[in-house]
């Protein structure tokens, strides 16, 4: 089946910092993907979309200067989150899917990385 | 996007089946329904979808109403694993076809 990685799985870094989260689809070509950021006891909230060789597409609220999404290959995306904050910890989750064949992958989603700010 | 309301929690008894139903009484013609479940601190897992017929698979059927305005996930016998968060999702009729999350409904599966 479908299997999307991404690393790393969790990350402590100091304010301030910026942290790169990597989302690889291993056995398809991803032409799009998400990333969604969870706090706890909540649901997944949706941050962005990037469609492979374009600029993301993100949803209200979310600060594109913040959270880059980088798309550049059909296999690997990346959210590097700048300038980090405490308020920026989370569980941050990306999810892969393709025109190419849909029917035999649909959505695939990452373990989820742990970040958190200190 | 349809929205879908579902029980904030629900029990079931380890061997038994358990019933999670969903409302989403917006949807519209092209729209899927899919669920996933979370299983603390990972990503969502596929469960099952579909548009309008009833769907089995190996993990759980899925039945919709003939008006689509809801469906019920039925896993046949709940153990002690199936204990998640069960997201009843309608995919977006836009071209992202993207998945916007509700707050599910956690299932507890007691022995």
């Amino acid at each position: 089946g479908a299997v999307v990685s991404q690393h790393p799985s969790w990350v402590i870094c100091k304010s301030g910092t910026s942290v790169k989260i990597e989302c690889r689809s291993l056995d398809f070509q991803a032409t799009t993907m998400f990333w969604y950021r969870q706090f706890p006891k909540q649901s997944l909230m949706l941050m962005a979309t990037s469609n492979e060789g374009s600029k993301a597409t993100y949803e209200q609220g979310v600060e594109k200067d913040k959270f880059l999404i980088n798309h550049a290959s059909l296999t690997l995306s990346t959210l590097t989150v700048t300038s980090a904050h405490p308020e920026d910890s989370s569980f941050y989750i990306c999810s892969a899917t393709t025109t190419r064949g849909w029917a035999n992958y649909g959505y695939t989603f990452g373990s989820g990385t742990r970040l958190t700010v200190v | 996007d349809a929205k879908t309301t579902q029980p904030t929690s629900m029990d079931c008894a380890e061997g038994r089946a358990a019933n999670l139903p969903c409302n989403h009484s917006t949807i519209s013609g092209n729209e899927y329904v899919y669920w996933y479940r979370q299983i603390h601190s990972q990503g969502p897992q596929y469960i099952i979808h579909g548009l309008k017929n009833n769907e089995t698979n190996e993990m759980a059927s899925l039945i919709i109403t003939e008006d689509r305005k809801s469906s019920t996930l039925i896993l046949p016998h709940a153990t002690l694993r199936d204990t998640a968060v069960y997201y009843c999702i309608v995919r977006s009729s836009s071209n992202t076809g993207k998945l916007i999350f509700g707050q599910g409904t956690t299932l507890q599966v007691k022995p």
